[in-house]
């Protein structure tokens, strides 16, 4: 079935470095791809997505980049700020998964001031 | 705020036991869809209704059930309480019947079953 790997945390950062969270995928067709959010305390928020090959979603300066020949969505951001402390899932729907969206274990970023 | 709003915020209760956790969608929102946030299990999609009708099925045990009301609310029924039903349970709407439109999540109710 459908999967979604994402790399183990706590990943902890300094303000203003670069971030990346690495995000592979199996599934079987074209899945859609996402990055959600949760702040401390709060529900998911959706923070970018991308729908076929090639597409590169982003916002909030987080971009990643749907890699068909990877099956890679990596989550990056060039300069980090303490705000951007938070929990990154990445999530995907497919044709296997039907309406069913499949969420990795969830990244924990941490930035210090 | 995301307009999607989950009562009760903490349920502490016994095995055994049952309880009901509510969800109002955001105005407009056909679509309400259950979570279960644990730190064994990661987050898991349980159910979702679409005006009214089951639409999809996910890791949902057989202790658990769910409906949405004519009012579009929806309300997760979970029975027969155990340690390990004790999560971060999160209820969330959007517009569309399929997944792909984009979700709008509630706060969450922790459920502590001791």
């Amino acid at each position: 079935g459908d999967s979604v790997t994402q790399m183990e945390g706590p990943v902890t950062l300094s303000e203003e470095a670069f971030l990346t969270i690495n995000c592979t995928y199996t599934a079987t067709g074209y899945p859609s791809l996402f990055w959600y959010v949760q702040y401390p305390g709060e529900g998911l928020q959706l923070l970018l997505k991308a729908t076929k090959a090639d597409d590169k979603g982003s916002n909030k300066g987080f971009e990643a980049t749907y890699r068909k020949e990877t099956t890679s969505f990596h989550l990056e951001k060039g300069s980090v700020q303490v705000s951007d402390s938070a929990v990154y899932f990445c999530a995907l729907i497919g044709y296997s998964s039907a309406s069913k969206i499949i969420f990795g274990s969830g990244t924990r970023l941490s930035i210090r001031p | 705020d995301s307009g999607v709003t989950q009562t009760p915020k903490h349920l502490i209760t016994a095995t055994g036991q049952r309880v009901t956790l509510r969800c109002s969608p955001r105005s407009g929102d056909l679509s309400v869809y259950w979570y279960q946030q644990s730190l064994d299990q990661g987050l898991q999609f349980l159910i979702q209704y679409y005006n009214g009708e089951e639409r999809a099925k996910g890791n949902i045990l057989e202790r658990f059930s769910a409906q949405q009301f004519p009012d579009l609310h929806s309300e997760l029924n979970l029975s027969s309480l155990e340690l390990g039903d004790s999560a971060l349970y999160f209820c969330a709407s959007s517009g569309g019947a399929g997944a792909y439109n984009e979700q709008f999540f509630g706060p969450g109710t922790r459920l502590t079953v001791l």
